[in-house]
């Protein structure tokens, strides 16, 4: 299984609502990441986990909550989002921690705040 | 600030034809890689080429790497419509994968 599974596929949420995004992959990999990414512009880094800890955050605002609960799962938990947080986002995978090999990507979440 | 900058941005050819496509970058790097991207989807991996290595080859793929100008470029040959997509070159700094801006490739029938 090659596969990292991001849910749900599209998400449409209110100013003031809480939501979660959730991330899988059983490849036995070690780091996990968030991107986030805008219409017609590349990824941009959020959150780095490597073995199940917090190793990168690329400065992103406490509305933005990530969690590992296991080597499996990825989380992130989302708060109070203003509409420009409208955004692919998406989740990545890889054996370990220092990009030494290629990255496996979700077909990511599509985000709506309204 | 993003590491990587790509061009052309955009590049529409035929069916049959190569396309090539360039990426420079600010940093010293452990790895590039291209991934593809399909309709604002999930990203695909394409090839990884490490910091020691010139050239590397995936099928229709060739990818070089000249760490000296900080560039590297990514060819397509005889290209299908199939491949329309959005390709980025990414370099892995200090555990961190950072993506440059991306060409868009229109591949006609």
């Amino acid at each position: 299984d090659t596969e990292v599974t991001q849910t749900p596929k599209h998400l449409v949420m209110g100013m003031t609502n809480k939501k979660s995004l959730k991330c899988e992959q059983h490849m036995g990999h070690r780091a996990m990441y968030w991107y986030k990414q805008k219409a017609k512009k590349p990824p941009e880094l959020m959150f780095v986990y490597s073995y199940e800890k917090l190793s990168i955050n690329e400065s992103v605002p406490s509305r933005f909550s990530p969690e590992c609960p296991n080597s499996s799962l990825l989380n992130l938990h989302l708060h109070a989002l203003q509409p420009e947080d409208s955004a692919l986002y998406l989740c990545a995978s890889s054996p370990w921690g220092q990009m030494n090999t290629e990255a496996f990507f979700g077909q990511g979440t599509r985000l709506t705040v309204v | 600030s993003q590491q990587g900058e790509e061009d052309p941005q955009a590049l529409s050819i035929q069916e049959g034809e190569n396309a090539t496509m360039n990426c420079s970058y600010k940093t010293s790097i452990n790895n590039l890689q291209w991934y593809r991207q399909n309709s604002g989807r999930g990203l695909v991996h394409l090839i990884l080429i490490r910091s020691n290595e010139r050239e590397k080859h995936s099928g229709r793929l060739r990818v070089t790497l000249d760490t000296s100008k900080k560039s590297s470029s990514l060819l397509i040959t005889a290209s299908r419509a199939a491949d329309t997509a959005s390709y980025f070159c990414a370099t892995a700094v200090t555990g961190k994968l950072i993506f440059g801006q991306g060409t868009t490739l229109q591949v006609k029938p």
